[in-house]
């Protein structure tokens, strides 16, 4: 079964550099998402992509962040400037069908650490 | 403001017991609920409700969607030591370019021998 693929499995980063968190989704899939799950809390939406641009993105998602599909596979989250609060679960998702309700598909998710 | 709600936040129980999970919500132009499992990493997909009052089914788990009085629930009947896991409620609604996807603080349910 097809399943969405997400590198690497744990980033540990300096404050202040810059990280990018990889993800290959789905191949038939339309609809993108990145969400972030700090420890002990709730998965948060960060953003959604659809047809090469953003289509929804949270207040979470500030000028800090950028995402870019690269490519016809990959789907990149880019975090300039990181901070100890950036330490997280980042979770990839995305979805084959955006007029009809479809399940979202979650990679096993990027740990990020910041020190 | 918590669009979504998750009770208990977790939950112990023996082997074989039945649980009920919760999830409540509010949300504008509210298209269908998703309930997923967590465990050590990625949340894996379980039900979609979109009608009122037609129970979904799998194995030991079933789910029910009241959208009149906006909630749903999870039962799992005779627990396993496998079930236990963090379950997650997520809402879709309407959203101005799309769906947008609002998800609950989840429910930890542990499963002892």
């Amino acid at each position: 079964e097809p399943e969405v693929t997400q590198t690497p499995s744990h980033q540990v980063t300096q404050m202040g550099q810059e990280v990018i968190l990889r993800c290959v989704p789905i191949s038939n899939h339309l609809y993108f998402y990145w969400y972030r799950q700090i420890l002990g809390q709730k998965v948060e939406f960060l953003v959604s992509f659809y047809n090469n641009e953003i289509s929804e993105k949270s207040e979470i998602f500030d000028d800090q962040f950028s995402v870019e599909r690269p490519d016809g596979s990959n789907f990149t989250l880019k975090i300039r400037s990181t901070k100890l609060e950036d330490s997280a679960m980042y979770f990839c998702a995305s979805r084959r069908d955006r007029g009809t309700i479809q399940p979202q598909h979650f990679g096993d998710g990027t740990r990020l650490s910041i020190l | 403001e918590d669009k979504v709600v998750q009770s208990p936040l977790s939950l112990v129980v023996h082997e074989g017991d039945t649980v009920t999970l919760n999830c409540s919500y509010e949300v504008t132009n509210f298209r269908s609920l998703l309930w997923y499992k967590q465990e050590k990493k990625a949340p894996t997909f379980l039900f979609m409700l979109t009608s009122s009052g037609i129970e979904k089914k799998s194995g030991r788990l079933s789910s029910i969607l009241d959208k009149k009085e906006l909630f749903s629930i999870l039962n799992i009947t005779a627990t396993q030591t496998g079930d236990s896991a963090v379950y997650l409620c997520a809402v879709v609604a309407q959203a101005n370019t799309g769906n947008q996807f609002y998800f609950g603080t989840g429910t930890s349910l542990t499963v002892i021998p």
